[in-house]
């Protein structure tokens, strides 16, 4: 399969850990973005990446949120200090241009109890 | 206002009936319109994808934009169970460097047998 991949699926945690994400996307794209989405509403942008570079972040991200693409292959979300309003479906997707055409992996979805 | 408003749903039509889909927008700058479809606890798939205004069509389905009104529409034909998905309106402006894809919240579509 050569799809973009996540992995957990799936992970529960306590209120207060720290849990990271991976990603790795089809081979060829150079662009790599990490979205969140929460039960009936549509994915929220949180971070892209261009190669190894990330350029743009939204105001989601705060400061206990980390995203790292090193050597611009596979990816890293790191969400520190959990709280119970982090549990989502984080969703990371690639892509070979600028114009949208994102194809995305099957999420990793956060439960903070 | 957000950036891209869409009716949630749900709704549901027997099968064989034809589907309409909409969103509206607000940003202006938005050049590049997408639909994907996101089956339960799945990633979105992209389904189709439309450059400025005007109509594309493929298989059962038919894309719509109209940039006049800042509307989008998706329409399905002879719709079957297999649609049965949320389908998720998403758009793109590439202007200020921004490469953000922007989604509705999604309508959830059931075609009943």
């Amino acid at each position: 399969d050569t799809g973009v991949s996540q992995d957990p699926r799936h992970k529960i945690t306590k209120r207060g850990q720290n849990v990271t994400f991976r990603c790795d996307p089809i081979s060829e794209h150079n662009r790599l973005y990490w979205y969140r989405q929460t039960l009936g509403q549509g994915p929220e942008f949180l971070t892209y990446f261009q190669n190894e570079a990330q350029l743009e972040k939204s105001r989601l991200l705060s400061d206990r949120f980390s995203a790292e693409r090193p050597k611009g292959s596979f990816s890293t979300l790191e969400i520190q200090r959990t709280e119970q309003g982090d549990s989502a479906m984080y969703l990371c997707a690639s892509s070979g241009n600028e114009t949208g055409e994102l194809f995305f992996g099957e999420g990793s979805r956060l439960t903070v109890l | 206002q957000k950036e891209v408003e869409q009716d949630p749903g749900p709704l549901s039509v027997p099968e064989g009936a034809i589907v309409s889909l909409n969103c509206t927008y607000s940003n202006s700058a938005f050049q590049y319109f997408m639909w994907y479809r996101q089956y339960s606890r799945k990633g979105p798939e992209l389904l189709m994808y439309t450059y400025s205004s005007g109509n594309k069509e493929d298989g059962r389905f038919t894309a719509q934009v109209d940039k006049s009104s800042k509307y989008i529409s998706l329409f399905i034909r002879d719709s079957q169970p297999s649609d049965s998905a949320t389908y998720l309106c998403a758009m793109i402006g590439l202007q200020g460097g921004s490469e953000k894809l922007v989604f509705g919240k999604g309508t959830k579509l059931t075609v009943n047998p």
